[in-house]
């Protein structure tokens, strides 16, 4: 299977700040990644797909990048609904695997 | 408005089973490749299950293959997943998940199985 990293493991910010988080693949998985957002009981909201098309409806803050085996999601300046969460996920195959999460919380 | 809503969780005593069912609105559920997907509490998300649009094709994760089954009724607008010999590792939020272009794009609010003595 393809395994996933993610760091940090947790990013203390504030609203204001620009923020980055690197995903790693195992191998190769060219553009099929996605990065969903979490909130504490709550379901993961998708927010980008194929590395770096932003889903409908998801602010323009938020953009990824990269391709092959190293991904960056960033948030150009944090809001205050931004402290979550965030996975990344590769789909190169059909078992998908996560990464393990970053949680961005306020500084 | 795509709805995805979970149903069948509960409390179960491990070597148990328990059946989860997804109801589905909003969407032509049967143009649509769905998924099943666990959170352990406090943990990250483990894809559990793939079908098909049609059902022909399905696929597991190994730490569930041999004792979850997953199917779908068309007609009805329904995912399911039948779980089997559960173990108290099985102890997890689990969702239904659409797929779309690829990518799981649509999640259920998810049922909490647990599994305990």
């Amino acid at each position: 299977d393809i395994q996933m990293t993610q760091s940090p493991s947790t990013l203390s910010a504030s609203v204001g700040d620009r923020v980055t988080i690197t995903c790693r693949a195992s191998q190769s998985i060219s553009s099929w990644l996605a990065w969903y957002q979490q909130k504490p009981g709550k379901a993961p909201k998708l927010l980008i797909y194929k590395a770096s098309s932003l889903e409908s409806g998801v602010p323009s803050r938020f953009s990824g990048s990269g391709s092959g085996t190293e991904f960056t999601l960033t948030i150009s300046s944090l809001q205050p609904d931004d402290f979550a969460t965030y996975y990344c996920q590769q789909y190169n195959s059909y078992r998908f695997t996560f990464g393990p999460g970053t949680k961005v919380d306020i500084k | 408005e795509v709805q995805l809503v979970e149903s069948g969780g509960g409390l179960v005593q491990p070597g148990g089973s328990l059946r989860l069912s997804c109801a589905a609105s909003g969407f032509t559920f049967s143009s649509y490749e769905m998924n099943w997907v666990r959170q352990a509490p406090g943990k990250g998300l483990e894809w559990v299950s793939y079908i098909s649009s049609s059902g022909s094709t399905i696929y597991y994760a190994d730490s569930v293959k041999g004792r979850f089954t997953i199917s779908r009724d068309n007609a009805k607008n329904s995912l399911y997943l039948q779980m089997n010999s559960l173990r108290a590792e099985d102890t997890a939020v689990y969702y239904c998940a659409r797929k779309s272009r690829g990518v799981i794009d649509y999640w259920g609010q998810g049922t909490l199985v647990t599994v305990s003595s």
